[in-house]
């Protein structure tokens, strides 16, 4: 089983559309990562957070600590938003661990 | 600053060579570490750096070794290459907070690899 499980796998919308994936998992965490990496390939950090809920521009990112869940949502989705988004959680113990990504394509 | 550093962005390699995949990184961040992507799963561990002098496997170190001289530079070193070593590896970086290192992630471009 997944110690961090993602969906979507794969996520098409129309731009301007409301976005939301979904992170589940099922180890004792400090927190949790959110990350985007786009068809170049770069990754780049999105949100850190262990509680509550964190906004930055058109992104918001919740957390669940009781329910082990987060998501992320995407306001009025545009193009440029077209990545993979990555969930990644740091273990109680300290390890990282990944997702597999969500693959979102805006179409214009 | 230039962040996290990687080269070379793409390298080839016959089974059996050896090389070092490079990654620097000006931000004085403690925690170093490398994965490798490979299609259909997550980044997976393969070493990692607490601090100069000090490296810990993760969870797929055969075939890789590191070390870390400086607080900037934690080379990652295929020592014979095999084909299933054809991966995209990452290096990231992190400011330590106490022992939870709970920073941001930073990193590198990537580098693809293909052992042929």
């Amino acid at each position: 089983k997944n110690e961090v499980e993602q969906s979507p796998q794969n996520l098409t919308a129309q731009e301007g559309e409301f976005i939301t994936i979904n992170c589940s998992y099922s180890v004792g965490i400090s927190a949790l990562h959110w990350l985007q990496q786009h068809p170049g390939g770069g990754i780049v950090s999105l949100f850190m957070l262990s509680s509550g809920k964190k906004k930055h521009g058109r992104l918001i990112a919740t957390i669940n600590i009781q329910e082990k869940h987060s998501s992320l949502h995407i306001t009025a989705s545009h193009p440029r938003d077209s990545a993979v988004y990555i969930c990644a959680v740091r273990e109680s113990q300290g390890n990282l661990i990944f997702g597999k990504g969500t693959k979102l394509s805006v179409k214009p | 600053n230039a962040g996290v550093t990687q080269t070379p962005k793409f390298q080839v390699l016959k089974t059996g060579q050896s090389m070092t995949l490079q990654c620097a990184q000006d931000m004085n961040h403690e925690y170093m570490s490398w994965y490798r992507q490979d299609p259909g799963m997550g980044l997976r561990l393969i070493h990692y750096s607490v601090g100069a002098g000090i490296t810990d496997q993760g969870e797929v170190p055969n075939g890789y070794n590191v070390s870390r001289s400086t607080t900037e530079d934690f080379p990652l070193r295929l020592l014979s290459a095999a084909p299933s070593q054809t991966s995209v590896y990452f290096c990231a970086s992190s400011r330590s907070q106490g022992s939870s290192y709970n920073s941001p992630l930073h990193f590198g471009n990537g580098t693809r690899l293909t052992v042929t």
